[in-house]
């Protein structure tokens, strides 16, 4: 699993409260990567991050905004979550030619 | 950017059976794929790759096929068993393997 985690695993929070969800891995990977998972959609990209303070955008970023202040931690902020963004987040590292993967975060905006 | 989809949503087949999860994409220059497998409740876990140069690979069980000429891989699973049931996701990264692009996915369902 290249020793990444995610937390919370799960949340419920209301419409227009900020979130935090938290990857943290333990392999000093440099690719670090914030997805989405919805039904039909398969996973898309957030937001990715190739180096401690260097972010870029995925195709589906607004009303996310990323930190990453350490090699091992990528956060990823729902600055005023909406009940769009009800959905399953996984993070990734990149090492090779390959994607690992962190077990999920379900969320529910209601 | 790149584009890559798959045929099926959903796909049934009987416990012993060969299974056959098909992929397309869009951009003929692309080079390299990957076959993910996802169970419930968990992150997608990588299965098998191939690269362009290559018209099949095969692995523990699961074969894939790239046929360039109408950019379509599908990925086989020989004598299906019940712990094979999962979605199946085709990706394809970047030249630089700094981005992944993943398809919507297939739910295989192993039916006893």
């Amino acid at each position: 699993d290249a020793g990444i985690t995610q937390s919370p695993r799960h949340k419920v929070t209301e419409t227009g409260t900020p979130v935090t969800l938290r990857c943290h891995q333990t392999e000093n990977h440099r690719y670090m990567y914030w997805y989405r998972q919805d039904p039909g959609h398969g996973l898309r990209l957030i937001h990715y991050s190739y180096g401690v303070k260097d972010t870029d955008k995925g195709e589906v970023s607004d009303g996310y905004s990323v930190s990453r202040s350490k090699t091992e931690d990528f956060l990823l902020t729902l600055e005023s979550a909406t009940s769009s963004q009800t959905s399953v987040y996984f993070c990734a590292i990149s090492a090779g030619n390959e994607q690992y993967f962190g077990p999920g975060t379900r969320l529910t905006v209601t | 950017g790149e584009s890559v989809g798959l045929h099926l949503p959903t796909l049934s087949v009987q416990e012993g059976d060969n299974s056959i999860i098909n992929c397309a994409y869009s951009n003929s220059a692309s080079d390299y794929f990957i076959w993910y497998k996802q169970e419930s409740g968990k992150g997608p876990q990588f299965i098998i790759d191939i690269r362009s140069n290559m018209d099949k690979r095969q692995g523990q069980r699961v074969t894939v096929l790239l046929n360039k000429t109408v950019k379509h891989l599908s990925l086989q699973i020989a004598a299906t068993q019940p712990g094979d049931s999962a979605v199946y996701f085709c990706a394809e990264p970047t030249p630089n393997f700094n981005k992944f692009y993943f398809g919507s996915g297939t739910k295989l369902n192993v039916k006893p």
